[in-house]
């Protein structure tokens, strides 16, 4: 069974200050998703991770992923607040069909 | 852009009634699910729809639950007898293959 964790849980940081949230999984994974959370809203999907060594950037973010370590980084630079959200990292593996989520950093971003 | 949509957005009702949620996924996505997401928690998956049948489901998806796609449109979640702790925010998702498209959701209050 994949089991996921992110950590941090809860980061406050200010703008212009770079920072990387973490995500560790138990098992092999076929793919790593990050997701965005607005309070109240839907899971805006960020990036998706298929192979070791996989990195993708969007604009102040990049997501990398290191099968061998089992850990994808997700990491911002030179934060403003609009990238304040909950960011969530979700693996698929095991077999399984349904994504594994894990807890969601909750991330502010101080102006 | 093709989005998933999901009614009602809120639902209130009574401990022991039935609640049918309703979805649409991205019409040619092949692949359907549920997940939950009680508040400020992780999300989680109940359950995946392939082919006009179940393909998993999880733990929490007990007989209390069912799906369908009663047409080539819409594919429901009904909750047969709700309790207290199926208050959750429900997402409906689908995919081609690959990235998952969340709805906004249906937020449920059973009280």
């Amino acid at each position: 069974e994949l089991k996921v964790e992110q950590n941090p849980l809860f980061l406050s940081m200010q703008e212009g200050k770079n920072y990387t949230i973490y995500c560790n999984y138990s098992t092999t994974s076929d793919r790593l998703y990050w997701y965005r959370q607005d309070p109240g809203k839907s899971l805006e999907s960020l990036f998706v991770l298929l192979s070791n060594g996989a990195v993708k950037q969007e604009g102040r973010l990049m997501a990398s992923l290191d099968t061998k370590a089992r850990l994808s980084t997700l990491h911002i630079t030179a934060a403003v607040h609009d990238l304040s959200a909950t960011y969530f990292c979700a693996g698929l593996g095991g077999g399984a069909d349904g994504l594994t989520f894990g807890k969601g950093t909750h991330l502010i971003i101080q102006p | 852009e093709p989005e998933v949509t999901q009614t009602p957005s809120h639902q209130v009702t009574q401990m022991g009634q039935e609640v049918i949620l309703r979805c649409v996924p991205i019409s040619n996505h092949l692949y359907f699910y549920w997940y939950r997401q009680i508040l400020g928690q992780k999300v989680e998956f109940l359950v995946s729809f392939y082919n006009n049948e179940i393909s998993e489901k999880s733990e929490i998806f007990d007989d209390q639950f069912s799906v369908e796609r009663p047409d080539g449109s819409n594919f429901t979640l009904k909750i047969r007898s709700t309790k207290l702790e199926d208050s959750a925010m429900y997402f409906c998702a689908s995919t081609p293959g690959l990235e998952a498209f969340f709805g906004q959701g249906t937020r449920l209050t059973v009280v």
